[in-house]
């Protein structure tokens, strides 16, 4: 596609559920990233997937997080047993692989999750 | 890992100032520094990029220059316009590597008064 997609674009869920983020990267872009905006803060890295390398999972906060990509295509990021503290703006990115020329991100438009 | 630090978090200029936002970085590895534009409730957006291999890189109204040895580089937005309100972001990683994770600072508030 044109831009990196993201579904849902708001998503409301009480304590306890899981929830699941989806991510459609821009064709061709071999890396894909998922951030984590907080209101009013920066952007704190969550995972990374480039290829068939096994992913960076370095910034996931907890066991509760949990993240997949099949090939070099759509990502999903799952949340279970939600959180209050987990209410945020879902970012995901994709970007050329290293070496491939230009190394910025393409963000989408991320998904505004309400935990109540 | 790599950290990030950004300054100021908020900045207000008049209409056809300069503004100045300055990065310092850790990794004295990192060596691919990226900027990004955030309109409120917008996605981010690069604006600029720099690599190490260059000490300073414009693009009309923006520049963005590195100083490797202080581990520290800074955006330049000159003759600034109310549409250059937004948050900013400054980025780095070890760009051209395996890992091309960026660590972002936390960002700075641009408010641009007519």
């Amino acid at each position: 596609g044109a831009g990196v997609s993201q579904s849902p674009s708001n998503k409301v869920t009480e304590k306890g559920k899981d929830v699941e983020l989806r991510c459609d990267p821009i064709s061709g872009h071999t890396a894909l990233y998922w951030y984590r905006q907080r209101l009013g803060q920066g952007l704190e890295f969550l995972i990374y997937f480039q290829g068939n390398s096994a992913p960076d999972k370095s910034g996931l906060p907890s066991d509760r997080f949990s993240a997949e990509r099949t090939g070099e295509s759509v990502s999903t990021l799952t949340i279970q047993r939600t959180q209050q503290e987990d209410s945020a703006v879902y970012l995901c990115a994709s970007s050329l692989a290293p070496g491939q020329g230009a190394g910025g991100y393409t963000f989408g438009s991320g998904t505004r999750l309400t935990v109540v | 890992g790599e950290n990030v630090e950004q300054h100021p978090s908020t900045l207000s200029v008049q209409e056809g100032d300069s503004a100045v936002i300055k990065c310092t970085y850790s990794d004295s590895a990192s060596n691919y520094f990226p900027w990004y534009k955030q309109e409120l409730g917008k996605r981010p957006q690069l604006i600029i990029d720099i690599r190490s291999n260059v000490g300073e890189k414009k693009d009309q109204r923006i520049a963005v220059t590195l100083n490797k040895t202080a581990k520290h580089f800074s955006l330049h937005i000159t003759e600034t316009q109310p549409e250059d309100s937004a948050v900013y972001f400054c980025a780095a990683s070890l760009g051209g590597g395996s890992n091309y994770k960026l660590t972002f600072g936390k960002g700075t508030l641009l408010t641009v008064n007519p």
